[in-house]
């Protein structure tokens, strides 16, 4: 069974960093690319950032490129979100979610960790 | 920057048909940028119903359908239920390694 379980949110002050993790597990971590995906409270669903199976590419959204920045780690199966000069406005639910092998979609999704911005 | 719009709102009767859609800002909406479809309820994570602009996700049920109508991507629900209402998104491959989410639709069922 394929799951995805981040960790690492919480409260943290204006200007300051946050580094998330994601634990993937039920498949070969290796082969796929994966990407963060946050939800701002009462808000949508925003893609942030997606990084290929050998971290040989990593892509951002304009609104977190400088700031954010994925890598993974294939040895230990997991996924990583450095976030630094943090705003209030990056307060959201951050999910891991993995991409699709065959076609560009984002398959399985894990429950999020809640990061807040705030002093 | 490219905007994917989606209708804030929609409400739909039990029993009918409803067509959420999926378009952009500027240009239009094609299998090339492979629209998924999510649906999701609060404090829950996403949930594909559609990917590759109409292949079902495997147990979503036939009622959920998804096709390319004019220019945007769209989502049709037929004979809607309770449990459909929920919050429905598209989400739009714009190439070069990009995604974007549309706003999402707030789906009532009554």
């Amino acid at each position: 069974e394929v799951q995805l379980v981040e960790s690492g949110g919480g409260l943290v002050q204006p200007g300051g960093s946050l580094r998330l993790s994601c634990a993937a597990s039920g498949f070969t971590f290796s082969t796929y690319s994966m990407n963060w995906v946050r939800q701002a409270p009462g808000k949508g669903l925003e893609w942030l950032s997606d990084i290929t199976s050998s971290s040989s590419s990593m892509y951002y959204a304009d609104s977190v490129k400088g700031r954010f920045t994925i890598s993974r780690d294939n040895a230990k199966n997991s996924l990583y979100l450095q976030m630094s000069s943090l705003r209030a406005e990056d307060t959201a639910v951050y999910y891991c979610a993995r991409r699709s092998a065959v076609v560009t979609w984002f398959d399985y999704w894990g429950l999020g960790t809640l990061v807040t911005v705030s002093s | 920057q490219t905007v994917v719009t989606q209708e804030p709102s929609f409400s739909v009767s039990p029993g009918g048909t409803v067509t959420l859609t999926c378009g952009l800002s500027s240009g239009s909406v094609s299998t090339g940028y492979y629209p998924t479809w999510y649906q999701q309820t609060p404090g829950q994570a996403p949930r594909t119903l559609i990917y590759n602009t109409n292949t079902r996700s495997s147990g979503v049920p036939d009622r959920f359908s998804g096709s390319i109508l004019g220019n945007k991507a769209a989502l049709t629900i037929t004979g809607a239920q309770a449990d459909d209402e929920s919050d429905y998104y598209c989400l739009l491959y714009m190439g070069s390694g990009a995604w974007v989410f549309g706003g999402g639709t707030k789906l009532t069922v009554l």
